[in-house]
């Protein structure tokens, strides 16, 4: 059974501090990726990753940046956590580059930033 | 840019009836075309596809039809049932490296 597994459903930190969010796929996939969900806004790229250490940004970049040491695990960090980046977290990933693959989503993490 | 817009929720319905989420799309490119669903407290799942005009994607009693005239993906189930109740997300693929964009979700509510 294919899995998604994120290393937090819940995280609590304050203002300044610096967030790493832990994302690990068992299907040996090239494609992870990083969203963030929020109410009224769906789904928004913050990140891909189509092999080890290389990345891409998606649409909200800005304040995030991303790891990808090896080919299962993707981390994305909040270098200083701000209260506007409080929200639910998704990591995802697919298979090879070429195709049309469907993604995987793992549970989300709920970070909320006091 | 790409974008998708989907219906606003949520949408309200009692076992059995018919739903139809609606579902239509900007892209500059020849997009693929999926639903995802999210059930509360998980995250996303693929529902159905289409990656190409006039195809049907189909699943757990869902359909949707790819229609390039109307840039239309439209959700769709002749009777929903209490555990259909879940968020749906229209998304499209047009960016490589299967990237996605997606609607902003349509809540279903399904009443006994």
């Amino acid at each position: 059974d294919v899995k998604v597994t994120q290393s937090s459903r819940y995280l609590v930190k304050r203002t300044g501090e610096k967030v790493f969010l832990e994302c690990v796929q068992d299907m040996d996939h090239e494609n992870m990726f990083w969203y963030r969900q929020d109410p009224g806004l769906g789904l928004r790229l913050i990140y891909f990753s189509y092999d080890v250490k290389m990345k891409e940004k998606g649409d909200i970049p800005e304040g995030y940046s991303v790891s990808r040491e090896k080919k299962e695990r993707f981390s994305l960090i909040l270098e200083s956590a701000s209260t506007n980046q409080t929200s639910m977290y998704l990591c995802a990933s697919s298979g090879p580059n070429g195709q049309l693959n469907e993604q995987f989503f793992g549970p989300g993490t709920r970070l909320t930033v006091l | 840019g790409d974008s998708v817009t989907q219906m606003e929720g949520p949408v309200t319905l009692s076992e059995e009836a018919f739903l139809t989420i609606n579902c239509t799309y900007t892209a500059t490119g020849y997009p693929s075309l999926f639903w995802y669903v999210q059930y509360p407290g998980e995250g996303l799942q693929l529902l159905l596809k289409a990656t190409k005009a006039d195809d049907k994607g189909s699943n757990k009693g869902f359909e949707a039809t790819y229609r390039k005239e109307t840039t239309s993906f439209h959700l769709e189930k002749g009777s929903v049932q209490v555990s259909d109740s879940a968020v749906y997300f229209c998304a499209l693929s047009d960016r490589g490296y299967s990237t996605l964009t997606f609607g902003k979700g349509t809540m279903l509510l399904v009443s006994p």
